[in-house]
């Protein structure tokens, strides 16, 4: 069964220290897409990052970058030098491709709470 | 272009009514999905709809129906407000043209925050 854990409840750091968000999930599907969702204390949902599963290249995108192994099963987020905007609950999901019904439905972790301390 | 918008943006029942909760969004997108977020239980599906005129049921159905009569709008209703039902409740959207097409990503409106007491 599809299934995507958030094992890091809450997270708090100082102000420019680096932290890794760790999100290892489940799947029967061998064509599925792992995504990354913020939330700030606003509310809203942001979109940061879409990876596919035959692409397990690392991405960096300013201070955050992205770690997709396959062999563990992990799409770890990293933020390098945080910064107290960076304060927001951040989601983990998984999209499979393949299984009739559900093609596209997004299976989210729990969340993390980071909450970056100046 | 406003994406996805959700009205209204806070509501207090009482248990046992009725209310609707309507999403728009002017994308031209599918997919749209209903879902709710709990204390420490990140976000569930509860309805989706794959086109006009189609629905099915996700992860938590019960208590909720949905319509989808127009392209652009996906309407939640709640019969019989219940006090589990006091969530905070997100619609999203997507375009999803076919498996291995990589417009995957849903685009969230900014949340309907729900009391039921």
């Amino acid at each position: 069964a599809q299934k995507v854990t958030q094992a890091q409840t809450e997270i708090s750091v100082v102000e420019k220290e680096d932290v890794t968000l760790d999100c290892v999930y489940e799947t029967r599907d061998t064509t599925y897409y792992l995504f990354w969702y913020k939330q700030p204390p606003s509310g809203e949902l942001v979109f940061l990052i879409r990876r596919n599963s035959f692409d397990e290249q690392n991405e960096i995108s300013g201070r955050y970058s992205w770690n997709f192994q396959k062999s563990t099963s992990s799409f770890n987020f990293t933020i390098t030098a945080s910064q107290v905007v960076d304060s927001a609950v951040y989601f983990c999901a998984l999209s499979e491709v393949n299984y009739g019904g559900s093609q596209g439905n997004l299976i989210f972790g729990k969340g993390t709470k980071l909450s970056v301390k100046p | 272009n406003a994406g996805v918008t959700q009205t209204p943006k806070f509501r207090v029942l009482k248990t046992g009514q009725s209310m609707t909760l309507l999403c728009a969004q002017d994308m031209n997108h599918e997919y749209m999905y209903w879902y709710r977020q709990d204390p420490g239980m990140g976000l569930r599906l509860i309805h989706y709809s794959v086109g006009e005129g189609t629905t099915a049921k996700g992860e938590v159905p019960d208590g909720y129906n949905v319509s989808r009569l127009k392209k652009q709008n996906f309407l939640l209703g709640l019969e019989s407000a219940a006090p589990s039902q006091t969530s905070v409740y997100f619609c999203a959207s997507s375009y999803f043209r076919s498996p291995g097409d990589s417009t995957y990503e849903q685009y969230f409106g900014p949340g309907t925050r729900l009391t039921v007491t």
